[in-house]
C-alpha cells in the first residue's frame, strides 16, 4: 500500500466551479500535509500546507484535514483555465522526509 | 521563501558517463534536500544533504550512485554516476524553511537524458 495515494485523473471542471482534489495516507504519525502544484516541465510549486483537523482556507484555496480518516483535500474555488496543472499531495513522515502522492491532473475548461 | 537556483537547467549525457549537479540557495538554510522525478511520476526523495557530514541516503539509493556534497548552509551537489537511460529524469532540489509544518521549497530541477 502506498503511503500517499490520490487519483491521477484527469479531473475536468467548468471555469468557475469548484474543484475538489483528494488525498488518503496510511500512515498516522504523519503530522503534516502539504498541497503543491507543478505545471508540466516545471518544479512543484507550495500552495498551502495544514497540519490541524479541520480547514485551512487561503484565497480560492482551502485544504481540509481528517485525521481519523486519514484524509487530506483541497478545493479551488472559482476555479480558472490557469489552475490546469497537477496536484501533488504530500505527507510529512519523520524528521523532514516529504512522501509525495502520483498527483491529480487538474483540467479547468473556459 | 528562499530562491533556489540549480545548474544545469538540462542535459543530454552518454551512457557510463556522470553529472554533476548544483543547487544555490540565496539564504543560508539548515536542510536542503535532493529528490528524483522519473517521466511521467511523483517526486521521490533521494537523500538529506547534511552540512558537514555525509548525506542521508533513502532506501534504494547509495552513495556510489548518488554521491553528494554540501560544503555550506546555501550550496549542495549531487552527482549522477556511471549513468545508465534509467538515469533518465527531473533532478530536483528542496530546502526546508525549518518554520511551521517543515515546508519545503523547490529549485527549478534538473532535466537529464542519457542516450
Amino acid at each position: 500500500q502506498k503511503e500517499v495515494e490520490q487519483n491521477s485523473g484527469p479531473l475536468s471542471v467548468p471555469e468557475g466551479a469548484i474543484a475538489s482534489l483528494n488525498c488518503t495516507y496510511s500512515d498516522r504519525g504523519s503530522q503534516s500535509f502539504f498541497w503543491y502544484r507543478q505545471y508540466s516541465g516545471k518544479s512543484p510549486e507550495l500552495i498551502m500546507f495544514i497540519y490541524s483537523n479541520g480547514d485551512k482556507e487561503d484565497g480560492r484555496f482551502t485544504a481540509q484535514l481528517n485525521k481519523a480518516s486519514q484524509y487530506v483535500s483541497l478545493l479551488i474555488r472559482d476555479s480558472q483555465p490557469s489552475d490546469s496543472a497537477t496536484y501533488l499531495c504530500a505527507g510529512l513522515l519523520g524528521f523532514q522526509k516529504l512522501v509525495f502522492g502520483t498527483g491529480t491532473r487538474l483540467l479547468v475548461s473556459p | 521563501s528562499a530562491v533556489i537556483s540549480q545548474k544545469p537547467s538540462r542535459d543530454i549525457c552518454q551512457r557510463g558517463t556522470s553529472l554533476t549537479i548544483q543547487c544555490q540557495v540565496d539564504s543560508q538554510v539548515t536542510m536542503m534536500f535532493w529528490y528524483r522525478q522519473q517521466p511521467g511520476q511523483s517526486l521521490t526523495l533521494i537523500a538529506t544533504a547534511n552540512q558537514g557530514s555525509e548525506a542521508t541516503y533513502e532506501s534504494g539509493f547509495v552513495i556510489d550512485k548518488f554521491p553528494i556534497s554540501r560544503p555550506n548552509l546555501t550550496f549542495s551537489t549531487l552527482t549522477v554516476s556511471n549513468m545508465s537511460p534509467e538515469d533518465s529524469s527531473i533532478y530536483l532540489c528542496s530546502v526546508g524553511d525549518g518554520g511551521a509544518g517543515d515546508t519545503q521549497y523547490f529549485g527549478p530541477g534538473t532535466r537529464l537524458t542519457v542516450l
